[in-house]
């Protein structure tokens, strides 16, 4: 199993410019969700889904979007880049909500400018 | 509204001397508690959890945890600090029935041979 893979590691924005962070897990996990990472910060939930077709948010939306029309995939969408979201994002899974093992991905670093 | 403190930005032990890192944690209901790790450039990685039962959990490379329900605390601790456990180490609480996992800011620990 390659386990929950990130695509890219590395991504550099314009403000106002929009992209999509993959992520795609190969375990048939139903719960799947993002994370950012900032310093001192901790990890934030950003959207998590419950399964395919059900997606709801975190702590931190606002500026992403979400969808999950397969179990395998959960791409996270920034619609316009700003430098706040200038941040390591990570993408996580596991068997269901009631799971007590996240798995994590290798992560990516988005940095705009 | 559930949350994670980790009051020690960092950590600094000589190997072979025990190590505690600190937690404490608020959340409505029992809490469902958890210890990962996190090597440079890498995803996070699940170490132990306290769900219900024996307050001492024992988790992966010889680390443990201890629940204190009156003291609202999840410190985690190892015996014999080695090198190799130089990382940054995140909590992270969640409630019976939510589906989100709230992760403290973080603690880096430094083992110095």
């Amino acid at each position: 199993n390659a386990g929950v893979t990130q695509t890219p590691k590395f991504q550099v924005l314009k403000t106002g410019q929009s992209m999509t962070l993959q992520c795609a897990q190969d375990m048939n996990h139903e719960y799947m969700s993002w994370y950012r990472q900032d310093p001192g910060m901790g990890l934030r939930l950003i959207h998590y889904s419950v399964g395919a077709g059900i997606t709801d948010q975190g702590e931190v939306p606002n500026g992403y979007n979400v969808s999950r029309s397969t179990t395998e995939d959960f791409p996270l969408r920034l619609l316009s880049a700003a430098p706040s979201q200038t941040s390591v994002y990570f993408c996580a899974s596991s068997w269901d909500r009631d799971s007590y093992e996240q798995y994590f991905g290798p992560g990516t670093r988005l940095t705009v400018t | 509204a559930q949350s994670v403190a980790q009051p020690e930005d960092q950590v600094n032990v000589a190997e072979g001397n025990p190590l505690t890192v600190k937690c404490t944690y608020s959340v409505s209901g029992n809490p469902y508690l958890f210890w990962y790790v996190q090597y440079p450039n890498r995803g996070l990685q699940f170490l132990l959890k306290y769900i219900t039962g024996d307050n001492l959990v024992k988790g992966s490379y010889g680390f443990e945890a201890e629940f204190n329900k009156s003291q609202t605390s999840f410190h985690l601790k190892k015996p014999s600090a080695l090198v190799s456990d130089s990382a940054l180490y995140f909590c992270a609480v969640r409630g019976p029935t939510g589906n989100m996992l709230t992760f403290g800011g973080g603690t880096r620990l430094m083992v110095k041979p």
